[in-house]
């Protein structure tokens, strides 16, 4: 069965450059979410889109940006890059269908930031 | 801020061992708990999806049960093996799609 993908699965940048995360969701799934998650730490939600629009915020900080295209991708486009976005950033998909809790999230392997 | 806690942090147990572990998380509007099973260098496992007090759920070896009023679920795995080796996160969701994740409880088990 088709999973969700991300690319690239590695990422090395330098302080102050910019990053671009993709996220190909499962087959007709519309809804996406990205998560982060630092050195020893839970994942954090960042934020979410759904029919393109972003439908949720958490905690992104305004030097990232995201948005989800007409065939569900998603980038999170990362600028002025800081040694504290080093983390592993996760995308999850899901068929939304209302608010059904039943709505699982299914996520991606992750890209690997490392801001040297 | 809505906290989710899972004990303990690691465990270490001999296969053939029944182990369990807890998460814990605000009561209030809570609406679905998510457990995921989550392996070094892959994807998050969706394992199970609670929503309702006193909900208990089977996969295999692994169970979970779940209590709404007090805000606490228990996952189980019974006669623990190699294989089940894992980091098991649990995350709630309230009145927003958004999960809000635990720390994980990694497992380690030895033949």
């Amino acid at each position: 069965a088709a999973g969700v993908i991300q690319s690239p699965r590695h990422l090395i940048k330098e302080k102050r450059e910019t990053a671009t995360l993709k996220c190909y969701p499962i087959p007709r799934h519309d809804t996406v979410y990205w998560y982060q998650q630092g050195p020893g730490q839970d994942p954090q939600f960042l934020i979410s889109f759904y029919e393109k629009m972003q439908s949720d915020k958490g905690s992104i900080p305004d030097r990232f940006s995201a948005q989800q295209f007409s065939d569900y991708h998603s980038e999170l486009n990362m600028s002025s890059l800081e040694l504290g976005d080093s983390a592993l950033y996760f995308c999850a998909s899901s068929p939304r269908a209302g608010r059904s809790p039943y709505n699982e999230q299914f996520f991606g392997p992750g890209t690997r930031l490392t801001v040297l | 801020i809505l906290n989710v806690e899972q004990s303990p942090q690691s465990l270490h147990v001999q296969e053939g061992d029944s182990t369990n572990f807890t998460c814990s998380f605000p009561s209030s509007n809570f609406y679905a708990l998510h457990w995921y099973r989550w392996e070094t260098a892959k994807s998050p496992e969706a394992l199970f999806v609670m929503t309702l007090n006193g909900d208990e759920k089977k996969k295999g070896r692994i169970s979970a049960t779940l209590n709404t009023k007090e805000g606490y679920s228990y996952l189980y795995i019974k006669g623990s093996q190699p294989e089940d080796s894992a980091t098991y996160l649990c995350a709630s969701h309230y009145n927003t799609d958004k999960l809000i994740f635990g720390t994980g409880t990694r497992l380690q088990v030895f033949p």
